[in-house]
Parts: C-alpha cells; sequence; structure tokens
C-alpha cells in the first residue's frame, strides 16, 4: 500500500520567516495530495491540495508543488505568523477508482513560529 | 451549511466493554471514511462508506466495524475494547466519488480505554 513520510516532525521559525514542509509518497498511482492544518484540539482542516496534472498551486501566503518523477511535494509559508503554529499533515490518494477515499497521511510536523 | 458532526466528543470505557460512534456528514455530502488519531501512529484509515456499502477498509482488526444508513449518517463500533484502542476517532465527509474528492473532517471522539 502506499507509505507517506513527511520532515522534518518539527520546525520553528521566526515570524516572518518562511517554512518548507517536505512529503514523499510510494505509491505512483497517488494523484491527489491534500494537506491539513490541524490546532491543539481541534479538527484537522485542508489549506491546501494539488492533484498530479499540475506541478504548482498558490493560495496567497501558501503553496503546494509536486514533483512527481522523484514522487514528492512540498508545503510552503511565506511571511509566517504566530497564527500559523499548528500540526500540518501531507497526504496522498488515488483520484478515482476503488481507492478514492483512503488517505494516507504522513505523521506530522509541529510548526511553531515564534514572535 | 453545518459541518461534519460526530457524537459523543469524550467517551470513558473499560477493557472488554465495546463502543458505537456517530458521525452526521455535511448536509448532501454522500462519502464518509473514519480516521484512527494517535500521538504514536497519527491518522490511519480506517474504513470508508458510500450509499451504505463500506468501499475500503484500512489495516485494522475485525473489532472495529461501521455501518451507513440512508440518510448518510455513519456509525462506528470497536468491540472487545483493548487499552491501544485509546484514541481520537475521527470521520470526514466528501461530497461525491471522483476527482473532487475534498474531505472535511468533524470534531472526533476522543475514546479513553481505562
Amino acid at each position: 500500500g502506499e507509505n507517506v513520510e513527511q520532515h522534518p516532525s518539527t520546525l520553528s521559525v521566526q515570524e516572518g520567516d518562511s517554512a518548507v514542509i517536505k512529503c514523499t509518497y510510494s505509491d505512483s498511482a497517488s494523484n491527489y495530495f491534500p494537506w491539513y492544518k490541524q490546532e491543539l484540539g481541534k479538527r484537522p482542516q485542508l489549506i491546501i491540495d494539488i492533484r498530479s496534472n499540475v506541478g504548482e498551486k498558490k493560495d496567497q501566503r501558501i503553496a503546494v508543488t509536486l514533483n512527481k518523477t522523484a514522487k514528492h511535494f512540498s508545503l510552503h509559508i511565506t511571511e509566517t505568523q504566530p497564527e500559523d503554529s499548528a500540526v500540518y499533515f501531507c497526504a496522498a490518494s488515488k483520484g478515482s477508482g476503488g481507492s478514492n477515499y483512503k488517505l494516507t497521511f504522513g505523521k506530522g510536523t509541529l510548526l511553531t513560529v515564534n514572535p | 451549511k453545518a459541518g461534519v458532526t460526530q457524537t459523543p466528543r469524550y467517551l470513558i470505557k473499560t477493557r472488554g466493554q465495546q463502543v458505537t460512534l456517530s458521525c452526521s456528514p455535511i448536509s448532501g455530502h454522500r462519502s464518509v471514511s473514519w480516521y484512527q488519531q494517535t500521538p504514536g501512529q497519527g491518522l490511519q484509515f480506517l474504513f470508508e462508506y458510500f450509499s451504505e456499502t463500506q468501499r475500503n477498509k484500512g489495516n485494522f482488526p475485525g473489532r472495529f466495524s461501521g455501518r451507513q444508513f440512508s440518510n448518510s449518517r455513519s456509525e462506528m463500533n470497536v468491540s472487545t475494547l483493548e487499552l491501544g484502542d485509546s484514541a481520537l476517532y475521527l470521520c470526514a465527509s466528501s461530497l461525491i466519488r471522483g476527482e473532487r474528492g475534498e474531505q472535511f473532517f468533524g470534531p472526533g471522539t476522543r475514546l479513553t480505554v481505562l
């Protein structure tokens, strides 16, 4: 089955700096890659996603890049703010067919933005 | 629209008991997935239901089961509880199966097994 590795497990940055979280996946058939943000005691929330027919996607201060050949994708957060502090999870799944919604998650990255 | 809701939010059980958790998806969403979240293993897929049928299953023992009703509400059951079943159980709903598969999570049920 699919395996998703996520690095680093913890990341501490100064407010205003950029943060990068990287994930690799094992199943070349995976074609949907969402990122979730989970604040302490709250539910995971989708912040951005990318499909395999796209190499990069941006939404304000957040961007995701995908390298299908190397089977890795990354989350980039620019101009970080204290409210960006949370655990971030990457995930992968196949976009159609029988395993459509079986998301395989990375272990998470605890991002701390210091004021 | 109301978000995904889960009941109960907190539950304390003892080893050997069984438990049933409930999930109400966003109105109109027909796919419901269940995940177990623990500090050690992270988020792990349990199963997915669509149109009252289990479509996918993760690598969990048969003690974990679920069902979906005609209104898309879903329940999961864990029998013969073990200490290791203590976790946050999250359900997520999706509008349709296919290309647009964004999943929206509920707040979770925190299960503690003593």
